[in-house]
């Protein structure tokens, strides 16, 4: 089975400047992917970022950026420019694709819950 | 990318009874899921929900507890039956599809 460990349970950032939210997996997997979700008070979940275990390249997507480190098990998210819309808790999750599509459950971290001050 | 409308968005039940939470996709999706998340805590999957056949429950959830439809790819339903103050939760249901997985906004269940 598939651990996922977030081991901040808070961070804090001023506006404008960067933040990095840790998570490790644990898998014996060779073909998988792995998210970041956004879940603000209003508890809607909304995908972030996502990044595909046989690419090395590291995604990004605007001011979102992922560290991904295959060997290490590690994939860490950076965050520039922090925005005060940016507060929210964000998780973590590891999915196994489902018989040769690229979709399939999700195993999520505990979240860490990030709160940008103006 | 896919939206995922939920109902009702929130209720509160007497012990004993039972609700039934919708969720409606503006697209097909091969996979839909059912999330329970506790306030300020992680998702636990309960089950995916498999178009014409039985769902697959995760461990320490069962069918008689959770009873879930899934009878076209763009709908499913999750019931909750017999409810006991323990399942005050946010239930949450997602559908997989090529990207990633989408979730619905959440109903915010409360059992008296």
């Amino acid at each position: 089975a598939q651990t996922v460990t977030q081991s901040q349970p808070e961070m804090s950032v001023q506006e404008a400047e960067t933040v990095t939210l840790s998570c490790t997996y644990d898998t014996s997997e060779n073909n998988y992917y792995l998210f970041w979700y956004k879940q603000p008070p209003s508890r809607q979940m909304i995908l972030v970022i996502r990044q595909e275990a046989y690419k090395q390249q590291n995604a990004t997507e605007n001011r979102f950026s992922v560290n991904f480190q295959k060997a290490a098990k590690s994939f860490s998210l950076k965050i520039s420019d922090s925005q005060l819309g940016d507060t929210a808790m964000y998780f973590c999750a590891f999915m196994k694709p489902a018989g040769g599509t690229s979709y399939g459950k999700l195993t999520f971290g505990q979240g860490t819950i990030l709160t940008v001050h103006p | 990318s896919a939206v995922i409308s939920q109902k009702p968005s929130r209720d509160i039940c007497q012990r004993g009874t039972s609700l039934t939470i919708q969720c409606q996709v503006d697209s097909q999706v091969t996979m839909m899921f059912w999330y329970r998340q506790q306030p300020g805590q992680s998702l636990t999957l309960i089950a995916t929900a498999n178009q014409g056949s039985e769902a697959t429950y995760e461990s320490g959830f069962v069918i008689d507890k959770f009873p879930i439809s899934r009878p076209n790819l763009t709908f499913s339903t999750l019931t909750v039956s017999n409810m006991s103050p323990e399942d005050s939760s946010i239930y949450l249901c997602s559908g997989g599809m090529e990207g990633g997985q989408f979730f619905g906004p959440g109903t915010r269940l409360t059992v008296l």
